[in-house]
């Protein structure tokens, strides 16, 4: 079973719509938790990050992100997308070791008027 | 701070050539990683480097490939000889290590081996 799982690889939706990205994620990875973007050509950038405390966990251009332990899940949301969050989305979770990132495979976002 | 900083960012090649790519991390930052990006398998740790000592390189595809950190600033990839295969996106990351790494990404070498 894959470490971090991402079950869309494409989700298109309307300007000012609400949307969901779905994330999940094994035992075999830590709950350091992680939401990155990657604009077209492009590095990744850290949209939110969960490490303790408070399951719902705010970051940057209004998305946030819940971590929810007996899902096992930290899916990303945003309540009104923008033609500009068109971009691609990873979720990743650090490995157990705390040395490195896993990611998924990524889901596509793609915003039209 | 100019971030991570990946140099080609693009470069064509042909099957059986030396390819080099190079990665200045931020300064400060202890803790450097190679990702490669494909449409198949999407992000992959190929090795990580902590303090220039590289501490997992299980991701490395193969002993064709190698990478090397000689100081805190600057780190190689290099795949000796390339294949089609090979072709792909190839990213640097550095973090300050921490219990929770947030890694910040270079902009990407974009490989095509012909």
């Amino acid at each position: 079973a894959q470490s971090v799982t991402q079950l869309d690889s494409q989700v298109p939706v309307f300007e000012e719509a609400p949307v969901e990205l779905r994330c999940n994620y094994s035992s075999s990875v830590s709950v350091y938790l992680f939401w990155y973007v990657q604009y077209p050509n492009q590095g990744l950038q850290l949209l939110l990050k969960y490490l303790s405390g408070s399951t719902l966990v705010k970051g940057i251009n209004g998305f946030e992100a819940e971590f929810n332990k007996s899902q096992t899940s930290f899916h990303l949301r945003k309540p009104s997308v923008h033609i500009s969050d068109t971009a691609e989305y990873f979720c990743a979770a650090m490995n157990q070791a705390g040395t490195a990132l896993i990611f998924g495979k990524g889901t596509t976002l793609s915003v039209s008027s | 701070d100019a971030g991570v900083i990946q140099s080609p960012r693009h470069e064509v090649t042909e099957m059986g050539q030396e390819v080099t790519l190079r990665c200045k991390p931020i300064s400060g930052h202890n803790s450097l990683f190679w990702y490669r990006q494909t449409m198949m398998r999407g992000l992959e740790l190929l090795i990580y480097f902590n303090n220039n000592v590289p501490i997992d390189d299980s991701g490395m595809p193969e002993d064709r490939f190698s990478a090397k950190m000689p100081n805190a600033s600057f780190s190689t990839l290099k795949i000796q000889p390339s294949e089609p295969r090979d072709s792909a996106v190839y990213f640097c990351a550095s973090s300050f290590r921490s219990g929770a790494n947030v890694l910040t990404f270079g902009a990407g070498s974009r490989l095509t081996v012909l």
